[in-house]
């Protein structure tokens, strides 16, 4: 059974900081999602890591993939008000017919003036 | 594109009544699936289709049916609403099948008393 951790799970951080976010799965995989949610929102995509050692990048988010180490990282950097929302990863992985996506349980991040 | 919508946006049941959600993509998605959100536990897949005329379980199916008669549509039926299937439900749906980065839509708050 594939399980995803994320952590930490609650975040408060000021603005301005920088702070990282972690992902780790149990099985092998190649592809992991980042998603945001906003309070009474659906999912919003953030980042698609398709291989070992992808690196994306988007304002002031980044995201990376470790396959070896099953591990994946949201980095916030110089963090913003309008960061505040859940993050979730999400992982791909391979079943008998099909993929199915396998989420954390989700970090609420709240940053402070 | 409307992309992924989803009827009704709010639900109330009693025990043992019956529904079903819609969820309808205009993408031309293979791939169509159903998660439930309840608080501190991410999305848990209920069941996924890979194309008209093909579903399969996730991790949650009790309580839960659906069929793929079309490829725009994936509605979820309960045949017998409990307590325990308050959440909020979400649809996605992704191109090509199988491994494609997930859309999803705006989500069905069901309320169960």
């Amino acid at each position: 059974e594939l399980k995803v951790e994320q952590n930490p799970l609650f975040l408060s951080m000021q603005e301005g900081k920088n702070y990282t976010i972690y992902c780790n799965y149990s099985t092998t995989s190649d592809r992991l999602y980042w998603y945001r949610q906003d309070p009474g929102k659906s999912l919003e995509s953030l980042f698609v890591l398709l291989s070992n050692g992808a690196v994306k990048q988007e304002g002031r988010l980044m995201a990376s993939l470790d396959t070896k180490a099953r591990l994946s990282t949201l980095h916030i950097t110089a963090a913003v008000h309008d960061l505040s929302a859940t993050y979730f990863c999400a992982v791909d992985w391979v079943w008998t017919s099909g993929s199915r996506l396998t989420f954390g349980e989700g970090t609420q991040l709240t940053v402070n003036p | 594109n409307a992309g992924v919508t989803q009827t009704p946006k709010f639900q109330v049941l009693k025990t043992g009544q019956s529904m079903t959600l819609q969820c309808a993509q205009d993408m031309n998605h293979e791939y169509m699936s159903w998660y439930r959100q309840d608080p501190g536990m991410g999305l848990r897949l209920i069941h996924y289709s890979v194309g008209a005329g093909i579903t399969d379980q996730g991790e949650v199916p009790n309580g839960y049916n659906v069929s793929r008669s079309t490829t725009e549509d994936f509605p979820l039926r309960l045949l017998s609403a409990a307590p325990s299937q308050t959440s909020v439900y979400f649809c996605a749906s992704s191109y090509p099948a199988a491994r494609g980065e997930q859309f999803f839509g705006p989500g069905t708050r069901l309320t169960v008393l």
